[in-house]
């Protein structure tokens, strides 16, 4: 059974730019969630969608934005990249438990 | 409001040096406990879910017990192997999100 998928693994931006992260979540999983990691504020949430609607949002500024496409998977696009937005970016699926991928490595420059 | 606190920060062990990590919260109705373990540049990886109170689950040389205010994972005879930073979350009230505590980093030396 396929894991959690998140693309790209790493990522080198500059600030200005935007990005987009991609999560395909497990098989038949209909939630996915979205987590920023850093070492001095931890796990924090971000969003979570549930059959194409989101159902809650973190205390992220509104550069921070998501959707989920039909097929469940889902993406993140983070405009006008800051320093503080380098973390790395988790992706949980969820049916009974949460799942998290390996996670992409944002590097902002 | 919703809070997980987690300690020690840090804990080092001798290998064979057993001890205990602490998670205690506050949230509204707790819908579970869920203990991950994390690697340097990985994602968390799942241990553990508890319910309710007096619930205990046990894999390998970790066992984790839960309370009505806080939860503790055990580690008996630790190895080198068992370094890794310990996550305890608990949902939220509408269960939309996980809420983490800070994390404990445990380091075993052979």
């Amino acid at each position: 059974k396929a894991g959690v998928t998140q693309t790209p693994r790493y990522l080198i931006k500059t600030r200005g730019q935007q990005v987009t992260l991609s999560c395909s979540p497990i098989s038949g999983h209909r939630s996915v969630s979205w987590y920023q990691q850093t070492p001095g504020q931890g796990l924090q949430f971000l969003f979570e969608y549930f059959s194409e609607t989101q159902r809650n949002k973190g205390n992220f500024p509104g550069r921070f934005s998501g959707r989920q496409f039909s097929n469940s998977r889902s993406e993140i696009n983070v405009s006008t990249l800051e320093l503080g937005d380098s973390a790395l970016y988790l992706c949980a699926s969820s049916s009974y438990g949460y799942t998290f991928g390996s996670g992409t490595r944002l590097t902002v420059v | 409001e919703d809070q997980v606190t987690q300690s020690p920060e840090a804990l080092r062990l001798q290998e064979g040096e057993s001890s205990s990590l602490n998670c205690s919260y506050t949230v509204s109705g707790l819908r579970g406990l869920f203990w991950y373990r994390q690697d340097p540049g990985k994602g968390p990886e799942f241990l553990f879910t508890l319910y309710s109170a007096g619930e205990e689950k046990e894999k390998e040389r970790l066992k984790a017990t839960l309370t009505k205010k806080e939860s503790f994972l055990h580690i008996t005879a630790p190895k080198p192997e068992d370094s890794a930073t310990y996550l305890c979350a608990v949902p939220n009230q509408a269960g939309t999100a996980l809420i983490f505590g800070k994390g404990t980093t445990l380091s075993v030396s052979s």
